[in-house]
């Protein structure tokens, strides 16, 4: 059965204040990794897809890593806007349905 | 805005009673996902259709059941309800199977 755990649970930073927020996994065979960002009482927004170890992928003040065993999710100089909980989510190849970890709660005070 | 559509936005009623839920997907999309959250468990994975046939099952109860038209529209049904199946339900939709998943905006569901 295909695990994510996310760590840490929840994260305070001061704007300005980079962080990483990590993704571990265990899939018998990984598809895809998903990152998405989740405001509280929206759907969730899609970020980033990773495909293979050593990939990596960005987007303004995000940016998205992958190994062989987790993925990153690295924030610089964040803004208060960057404030939600950014989820993770794992695809294995005999599937099209996500798994998704629980989630990191961010809050960026100004 | 992902493009998907939900309604109701939210939904209020009484143990043993049954709702539905309405989805429809992005333009030209042809695969159909619904998610359960909660705040213990998180977004857990219930049930996936493809072009009109059901393709996964994820923890999904036997009360609960879904289907795909042929407009594409996807509809869940939830019966004799539980205070516990209050929560967020999402769907979801991409191209094809395999796909990035693009989420609607949930339908918040209170059983009193």
């Amino acid at each position: 059965e295909d695990q994510v755990t996310q760590s840490p649970e929840a994260l305070r930073l001061q704007e300005g204040e980079s962080s990483s927020l990590n993704c571990s996994y265990t899939v018998s065979g990984l598809r895809g990794l998903f990152w998405y960002r989740q405001d509280p009482g929206k759907g969730p927004e899609f970020l980033f897809t990773l495909y293979s170890a050593g990939e990596e992928k960005e987007k303004e003040r995000l940016k998205a890593t992958l190994t062989k065993k987790e993925s990153f999710l690295h924030i610089t100089a964040p803004k208060p806007e960057d404030s939600a909980t950014y989820l993770c989510a794992v695809q294995d190849p005999g599937y099209s349905t996500l798994t998704f970890g629980k989630g990191t709660m961010l809050l960026v005070s100004p | 805005d992902s493009g998907v559509t939900q309604t109701p936005k939210h939904l209020i009623t009484a143990t043993g009673q049954r709702v539905t839920l309405r989805c429809s997907p992005r333009s030209g999309d042809l695969s159909v996902y619904w998610y359960q959250q909660s705040l213990d468990q998180g977004l857990q994975f219930l049930i996936q259709y493809y072009n009109g046939e059901e393709r996964a099952k994820g923890n999904i109860l036997e009360r609960f059941s879904a289907q795909q038209f042929p407009d594409l529209h996807s509809e869940l049904n939830l019966s004799s309800l539980e205070l516990g199946d209050s929560a967020l339900y999402f769907c979801a939709s991409s191209v094809a199977e395999r796909n990035t998943q693009y989420f609607g905006p949930g339908t918040r569901l209170t059983v009193l």
